[in-house]
């Protein structure tokens, strides 16, 4: 049973780039959240996808965005990259869309910003 | 006020001790409440979900949500140095799942 795989694991990028993260459900999972966990803090989130629209949003900027894929895997984009960006990214999948349905994790991308 | 607080420790207890980790929180409109279990490198493992006030036991682990007092407790029995993480207490209702900061236990052998 595979459970939430991110990609890719690392990346490094310099202020101003653009990054898309990417992120595929546990099997049988249809919502994808999107969470930022800044080192010592637990983590903040950012969006949540099902049916491949936006459903909820945390206190992110609009260079946020995302996207679901009828696969149900996701997209996290980052435009304008500023060293405050710099954190691990976590993908979260869940079932139904709901907020009684617990959330799986991947292992997170680690975005550096020099 | 943060709506979730975790003191975020250290913590450090020799092997075989009774670990009890805590959360407080502000809004009464949280109805799910989640402990998760994240290893240095890795993504929060789900460990216990418990829905409204009560008790719940799986293995060594027991969850307790006390919702008159916006309080709840992680109890580790018998603690093993594989329990060496941050622990992060989350909740959720009307609003998306909120985390605590997370409190790092060490088990020392």
């Amino acid at each position: 049973d595979a459970g939430v795989t991110q990609s890719p694991t690392h990346l490094i990028k310099t202020r101003g780039q653009q990054v898309t993260l990417r992120c595929s459900p546990k099997s049988g999972h249809d919502t994808v959240s999107w969470y930022q966990q800044a080192l010592g803090q637990g983590p903040q989130f950012i969006f949540q996808y099902y049916e491949e629209e936006e459903r909820q949003r945390g206190n992110f900027p609009d260079r946020f965005s995302g996207h679901q894929f009828p696969n149900y895997s996701s997209e996290l984009n980052v435009n304008a990259l500023l060293l405050g960006d710099s954190a691990l990214y976590l993908c979260a999948s869940s079932l139904g869309g709901g907020r009684d349905q617990p959330q799986h994790f991947g292992d997170g991308t680690r975005l550096s910003i020099l | 006020q943060k709506e979730v607080e975790q003191d975020p420790g250290p913590l450090s207890v020799p092997e075989g001790a009774i670990v009890s980790l805590n959360c407080t929180y502000s809004n009464s409109a949280f109805q799910y409440f989640m402990w998760y279990r994240q290893y240095s490198r890795k993504g929060p493992e789900l460990l216990m979900y418990t829905y409204s006030s009560g008790n719940k036991e799986d293995g060594r682990f027991t969850a307790q949500v006390d919702k008159s007092s916006k309080y709840i407790s992680l109890f580790i029995r018998d603690s093993q140095p594989s329990d060496s993480a941050t622990y992060l207490c989350a909740m959720s209702g009307r609003t998306p799942l909120v985390f605590g900061k997370g409190t790092r236990l060490s088990v020392i052998a």
